[in-house]
């Protein structure tokens, strides 16, 4: 069975801190997929990142970066200089092959000015 | 490119009425999937089609679920009779195709309320 755990429930930064989302995952199978969604207050879904199982190079986008470790089933994620704008609810979500999504159970990011 | 709609965005009901959802993909996208969010849950999957076919429907919940794709475009979710923990945020995703690259963008969701 696939698993996905986010521990944190909420994380409360004051503008321009960095902070880090964890993100643990379980799964059977060798080629899988893992991705992060955004959840502002307007309520939408917004894809930020697709990751597959056999490439663990992290990734640098703008102030958001993504550190994959297959060793510790982690693919964790961080806003470097956090925004009031990135307060919202970021889901880590994990895919077999193909289908459908299992997400883990969101964690919600506050930003005070 | 618009993104995938839903209607209505909130609706409230009684317990026992019937509810229908509609969901548009983004156009071109042959796969379609149900999720929702029961309040205080994670985000689950309720089915998936691919064209006008049901390609998994192993999380629906119930037989008060019925989900339609007729012609392969939008999607209807009907909830007939709803029930008080039928209440929560029901999202559709469309993807381009069942590749194994395939990213689902998802829509703003339909709030519903069973009261």
């Amino acid at each position: 069975a696939q698993k996905v755990t986010q521990a944190q429930t909420e994380i409360s930064v004051v503008e321009k801190e960095d902070v880090t989302l964890d993100c643990v995952y379980e799964t059977r199978d060798t080629t899988y997929y893992l991705f992060w969604y955004k959840q502002p207050p307007s309520g939408e879904l917004v894809f930020l990142i697709r990751r597959n199982s056999f490439d663990e190079q992290n990734e640098i986008s703008g102030r958001y970066s993504w550190n994959f470790q297959k060793s510790t089933s982690s693919f964790n994620f961080t806003i470097t200089a956090s925004q009031v704008v990135d307060s919202a609810v970021y889901f880590c979500a994990l895919r077999n092959s193909w289908g459908k999504l299992q997400f883990g159970a969101g964690t919600q990011v506050v930003v005070t000015p | 490119e618009a993104g995938v709609t839903q209607f209505p965005s909130h609706s409230v009901i009684e317990k026992g009425q019937t509810v229908t959802l509609r969901c548009d993909p983004i156009s071109g996208h042959d796969n379609l999937y149900w999720y929702r969010r029961v309040m205080g849950k994670e985000i689950k999957f309720l089915l998936h089609f691919v064209k006008e076919s049901k390609q998994d429907e192993s999380g629906m919940p119930n037989n008060r679920f019925l989900a339609e794709r007729t012609g392969g475009t939008y999607s209807t979710l009907k909830v007939q009779p709803a029930e008080l923990e039928d209440s929560g945020v029901y999202f559709c995703a469309s993807s381009q195709d069942g590749q194994e690259l395939e990213t689902q963008y998802f829509g703003p969701g339909t709030r519903l309320l069973v009261l």
